[in-house]
């Protein structure tokens, strides 16, 4: 089975940086996906590694570790814009491009 | 990037009516759609996968014949809530890959379903 956690809240104020942590167990692993959603809306991609290491978008990170099976989110200048939740997602199996989400973070980012 | 429309985005019901929603992948071709509901407050549930051409394969727990899928293209997939009721209220949302897009879901902006 697959199974990811994920700390359910995280707060913040303007300005700071906030690290989002996933854990992870799956039967097969391709990569593991960032996913933020703001109340009332879908969830928009973020972010995606395959490989180990970090990877850079504007203020988002996302690094992964296989051996480690953990990965994490790092935002950067937060922005009370980003107050949403954040859904970490292990894709494998044998379905091309399912993805197996976690219970999501929801960051509040406070004045 | 990759766009993905769901139509509508919001509908009520009655009890006992059918719902259709469609998902339709814009600018690029889906091999693979997927949907999902979701509860406030909690994650996405996957209820099926759709592949173009085939038969959806449905999560274990979710009915096939209450929520029909058909992928009748490339570009569209539709999900049909038959015979509604309260229970089925829920957001929905579809997500598609292709080929090409590093096998990345984009996902549709939702529907939000009240069943009366």
């Amino acid at each position: 089975g697959q199974s990811l956690e994920q700390p359910s809240e995280v707060t913040a104020v303007e300005g700071a940086i906030v690290q989002i942590n996933c854990t992870y167990q799956t039967s097969g692993f391709y990569g593991l996906s960032w996913y933020q959603q703001h109340d009332g809306g879908a969830p928009t991609f973020l972010s995606y590694n395959a490989l180990d290491g970090l990877e850079e978008t504007g203020r988002f990170s996302s690094f992964l570790s296989r051996s480690d099976s953990y990965g994490y989110l790092l935002l950067q200048e937060l922005q009370m814009k980003d107050s949403a939740s954040y859904f970490c997602a292990v894709k494998g199996g044998s379905t091309l491009g399912r993805l197996y989400f976690g219970r999501g973070t929801q960051l509040t980012v406070w004045p | 990037g990759a766009v993905v429309s769901q139509h509508p985005s919001r509908v009520i019901c009655k009890s006992g009516t059918s719902v259709k929603i469609e998902c339709r992948s814009l600018d690029f071709q889906a091999t693979t759609m997927f949907w999902y509901r979701q509860f406030p407050k909690q994650s996405l549930m996957l209820m099926a996968t759709s592949n173009e051409g085939s038969k959806a394969t449905y999560e274990q727990g979710v009915e096939k014949d209450k929520f029909l899928i058909n992928h009748a293209s490339l570009t569209l997939s539709t999900l049909t809530v038959t015979s509604a009721h309260p229970e089925d209220s829920s957001f929905y949302i579809c997500s598609a890959v292709g080929t090409g897009l590093r096998e990345t879901q984009y996902f549709g902006p939702g529907t939000r379903l009240l069943v009366l």
